[in-house]
């Protein structure tokens, strides 16, 4: 069983542009939602995490909103650029160690 | 600062034989996680040590796999008898502390490919 579902699996947007990545999860006991970037040939990188006590996070142009009865959370980019041409994962944890990924989602920011 | 450490980068080997992939993790982490990533596809969670030990062995796809970690750091991951299917990117990450709100950071992997 999936245990986090991620969607859209690719993403095209115009510089400039607002990307929306949407994830849900089965568990209502998880307690850590990060998301993580990866470029080609590198490993996934920590772009921003949020807990379920908040509903929403911002850092710089990266929002996270979380909506715990719907058990779903999203990763808003604003003013997407080229450079943001990457994979994003999201993920959930519980406390306890195990994370639970969902499948990527590939983004292209067209100039 | 140095950051997680995996080695090779990159290992071609024939159908069959024994293949060893090494992580350093970051200094101080004492949790650490072994992921596999196949072309296109999410992390496949593998297993976790807290120090030495490894409480959650349940990611393992077959018994021929099998991983142990020495001194709390270096960990090692080993495919016995590889099969072609085990080609794919085998991502190590590490952690301060094994609770779910520590970020892990990964290496850049160890990308396999069976002949």
């Amino acid at each position: 069983q999936q245990q986090v579902k991620q969607s859209p699996q690719s993403l095209i947007v115009q510089k400039g542009g607002i990307s929306i990545i949407n994830c849900a999860y089965e568990n209502t006991a998880f307690d850590y939602f990060p998301w993580y970037q990866q470029f080609p040939g590198k490993g996934p990188a920590l772009l921003i995490a949020i807990r379920p006590d908040v509903s929403e996070k911002k850092e710089g142009r990266f929002t996270i909103s979380f909506n715990k009865s719907a058990k779903q959370f999203s990763l808003h980019i604003m003013d997407s650029q080229p450079g943001d041409s990457a994979t994003y994962f999201c993920a959930a944890s519980l406390t306890g160690n195990q994370f639970y990924f969902g499948t990527g989602t590939s983004l292209t920011v067209i100039p | 600062g140095a950051g997680v450490s995996q080695s090779p980068s990159n290992k071609v080997t024939e159908k069959g034989k024994d293949v060893e992939l090494r992580c350093d993790p970051i200094s101080g982490h004492t949790a650490l996680y072994w992921y596999r990533q196949s072309l296109g596809q999410g992390l496949e969670f593998l297993i976790y040590f807290q120090g030495n030990s490894a409480p959650d062995k349940s990611g393992l796809p077959s018994d021929r796999f099998s991983a142990e970690r020495t001194g709390g750091s270096v960990s090692t991951l080993t495919i016995q008898r590889t099969q072609q299917e085990d080609s794919a990117v085998y991502l190590c990450a590490s952690s301060l502390a094994g609770t779910g709100n520590q970020p892990q950071h990964f290496g850049d992997g160890t990308r396999l490919s069976i002949l």
